[in-house]
């Protein structure tokens, strides 16, 4: 049964700190997206890529946020510095050509 | 500008009865495509359907049935003698189609659904 991956399922870090968030996604899936979800704003899209290539970064604060995918079974996501209202649940997701998006359990960040 | 509205915030049931969650979209894409999922207290956010813009039969799986229409812009999600384990947080999600697969999904606010013993 192919999943989505996500280390750490949880962070708990000081303001300041540089925090990496991981996603494997599913094998042969050529899209990877990365969602945040918060009580205030709900569930938003930070970035997404396709065949490793980014179209759109627009949710992501870029001073702090950077997001790649060094290659087509790492994607990651950089906070740093991180802030108190970084503390959210993030998700990746991935999909292929079938428009069906799979998402993994999510890292629960928490920036004290 | 894509828009997902879910009205209802929260909806409690007695067990084995029938729920309906709403769902009504705003898009100017013509291809488009609709998307429910649910969020059980474990967080994780399970896919549940996928329908396009060109399909407008109704769907049904087991206890879920779905009923897109195009007409007024709904895709709302039934639960047919509801369990405990259907509560969950349903999102009702919308993205467009580049031709090139998935493009980025558009949220509604979720619908809370409790299940009373």
């Amino acid at each position: 049964d192919a999943r989505v991956t996500q280390t750490p399922r949880h962070k708990v870090t000081e303001m300041g700190q540089e925090v990496t968030m991981r996603c494997q996604p599913i094998l042969g899936h050529n899209t990877v997206f990365w969602y945040r979800q918060t009580m205030m704003q709900g569930l938003e899209l930070l970035a997404y890529f396709r065949n490793r290539a980014p179209l759109d970064d627009s949710g992501m604060p870029k001073d702090r946020f950077s997001a790649e995918m060094p290659d087509a079974t790492l994607a990651t996501l950089k906070i740093q510095p991180s802030e108190p209202r970084d503390s959210a649940v993030y998700f990746c997701a991935s999909g292929s050509s079938s428009y069906e998006q799979y998402f993994g359990p999510g890292t629960r960040l928490t920036v004290t | 500008a894509q828009k997902v509205t879910q009205a209802q915030t929260e909806i409690s049931v007695v067990e084995k009865e029938d729920v309906t969650l709403d769902c009504v979209y705003e898009t100017r894409d013509t291809t488009y495509y609709l998307f429910w999922y649910k969020q059980p207290p474990s967080g994780e956010l399970v896919f549940l359907i996928r329908r396009n813009s060109f399909d407008e039969q109704n769907e049904i799986s087991g206890r879920y049935s779905w009923n897109f229409q195009k007409s007024t812009s709904s895709f709302n999600f039934t639960i047919t003698a509801s369990q405990v384990v259907d509560s969950a947080v349903y999102f009702c999600a919308l993205s467009g189609s580049s031709g090139f697969g998935n493009e980025k999904l558009t949220f509604g606010t979720g619908t809370r659904l409790t299940i009373i013993p």
